[in-house]
């Protein structure tokens, strides 16, 4: 079966202004999630998506972060503005249950440097 | 805030030599316990998912073993080699799933 699909591989942009990430989960697979990655930190979940619906945005910082999984297909994560802090690796994973015994899919990631 | 830590923080080993890393984590609220190879610029690939206390698996030359009531998972490489270079995560899966800060192994020929 075809990965997590994820874009861009890499991106840099001054602080301020705005980005956003593509995420194409494993075809089926109904929960999505959002991890960011900061260097010498594990991954922190920013959203946890069942289907369409969002089921866990606890850690987003929402004041500058939003996600949106349109269709309980593909999924958008957007920063604006971002911050010099926001510099990290953005992944996204998807699973067929809420809670797996399997373990997740993940991308390979959305490299993020804010300058 | 729930804790789940990893040590050592790096390791280098040489070509051979046999190594383990551990996962610290709560021991309430357990549903499972995952470990993840991250290699550089490459997508994070679960080695195992454990849900029982005492559990043992195995793939290849890596194992794992888990103590729920005391909150644990060893992991162990035997005769490491270059191409187990990565960062190996342990992430436990209560409510939801809270990684570790992983342990970075560098493994010289």
């Amino acid at each position: 079966e075809a990965g997590v699909a994820q874009s861009p591989r890499y991106k840099i942009i001054e602080k301020r202004q705005s980005v956003a990430f593509w995420c194409n989960p494993i075809s089926g697979h109904a929960t999505l999630y959002w991890y960011q990655q900061i260097l010498g930190q594990g991954p922190k979940l920013l959203i946890q998506f069942q289907n369409n619906g969002v089921v866990d945005d606890s850690q987003l910082p929402k004041d500058r972060f939003s996600a949106e999984r349109l269709k309980g297909v593909d999924s958008t994560l957007k920063i604006q503005p971002a911050k010099l802090e926001d510099s990290a690796v953005y992944l996204c994973a998807s699973s067929a249950y809420d809670r797996v015994s399997y373990g997740y899919t993940f991308g390979s990631g959305t490299r993020l440097t804010v300058v | 805030i729930l804790n789940v830590e990893q040590s050592p923080q790096s390791l280098h080993v040489q070509e051979g030599d046999s190594t383990n890393f551990t996962c610290s984590f709560p021991s309430s609220n357990f549903y499972a316990l995952h470990w993840y190879r991250w290699e550089t610029a490459k997508s994070p690939e679960a080695l195992f998912v454990m849900t029982l206390n005492g559990d043992e698996k195995k793939k290849g030359r890596i194992s794992a073993t888990l103590n729920t009531k005391e909150g644990y998972s060893y992991l162990y490489i035997k005769g490491s080699q270059p191409e187990d270079s990565a960062t190996y995560l342990c992430a436990f899966n209560g409510n939801k799933l809270v990684f570790g800060a992983g342990t970075i192994l560098r493994v010289k020929s």
